[in-house]
């Protein structure tokens, strides 16, 4: 069963860049079926896609985030991480990372647990 | 920001069945068979019921079906059960610009 950890700070200072790490168990992040991604819930607000990474290093990231994230992979820690940089009261949400089929279409199969994020000075 | 629309609660006796709708748009659910149901418990992880309209996945009870209707997705869970209490969402690829839409959930209490 797989299963997704994921670990960061909850409290963000605006500008700052936000970070999250979620490590996985139960399943290989060199696997070339699986896309490894992370969505996020602003208070209030529906789930949204922020973007994917698959083992052979191509992304793809919401066109609303493009210029301000990042996703990474490292296979020796079978874990990815979510970088965002200068951050606002806007980012302020629940973060999840998840696994998916690497087919283009279909959604998330696996999820973390949840990280809430606040930013706030 | 686009999103799908469910009841916001739906509500049964136990053992009778409930039926939760979802409804998009032809961008979605209308063109696509990549509809998901999740149940989110707090504190974890949503988990996934059902993927790609009707399909169950492995050690999801059969009480729980999907299907399609042009626009709208429906998830049914059959024999209502004390444990079937909880939020419940879909979720559908779009080819609108974000990939992906989530529906604004649905409440189910079993009376």
């Amino acid at each position: 069963q797989v299963q997704l950890q994921q670990s960061g700070p909850g409290l963000v200072r605006p500008s700052q860049t936000l970070s999250l790490t979620c490590s996985v168990s139960g399943a290989s992040i060199s696997s070339t079926v699986d896309f490894w991604g992370w969505f996020r819930q602003p208070p209030g607000k529906a789930l949204e896609y922020v973007g994917y990474i698959h083992s052979s290093g191509n992304t793809n990231y919401s066109p609303s985030l493009e210029s301000r994230v990042t996703i990474s992979i490292d296979t020796s820690k079978n874990e990815f991480s979510l970088r965002l940089t200068s951050v606002t009261a806007a980012d302020s949400a629940m973060y999840f990372c998840v696994k998916s089929r690497a087919d283009g279409y279909s959604l998330p199969d696996s999820w973390g647990q949840g990280t809430l994020v606040t930013v706030s000075s | 920001q686009s999103v799908l629309t469910q009841p916001a609660s739906v509500s049964g006796s136990p053992g009778q069945s409930i039926t939760i709708s979802c409804t998009g748009t032809s961008n979605d659910i209308g063109d696509y068979d990549y509809v998901s149901w999740y149940r989110h418990h707090p504190g974890k992880g949503p988990k996934v019921i059902i993927y790609e309209v009707s399909h169950r996945p492995a050690g999801v009870s059969l009480r729980f079906s999907g299907s399609k209707s042009g626009n709208t997705a429906s998830l049914t869970i059959s024999g209502l059960q004390a444990e079937d209490e909880g939020d419940y969402f879909c979720a559908s690829f779009t080819t609108r610009n974000n990939r992906y839409v989530f529906g604004t959930g649905s409440r189910v209490t079993v009376l």
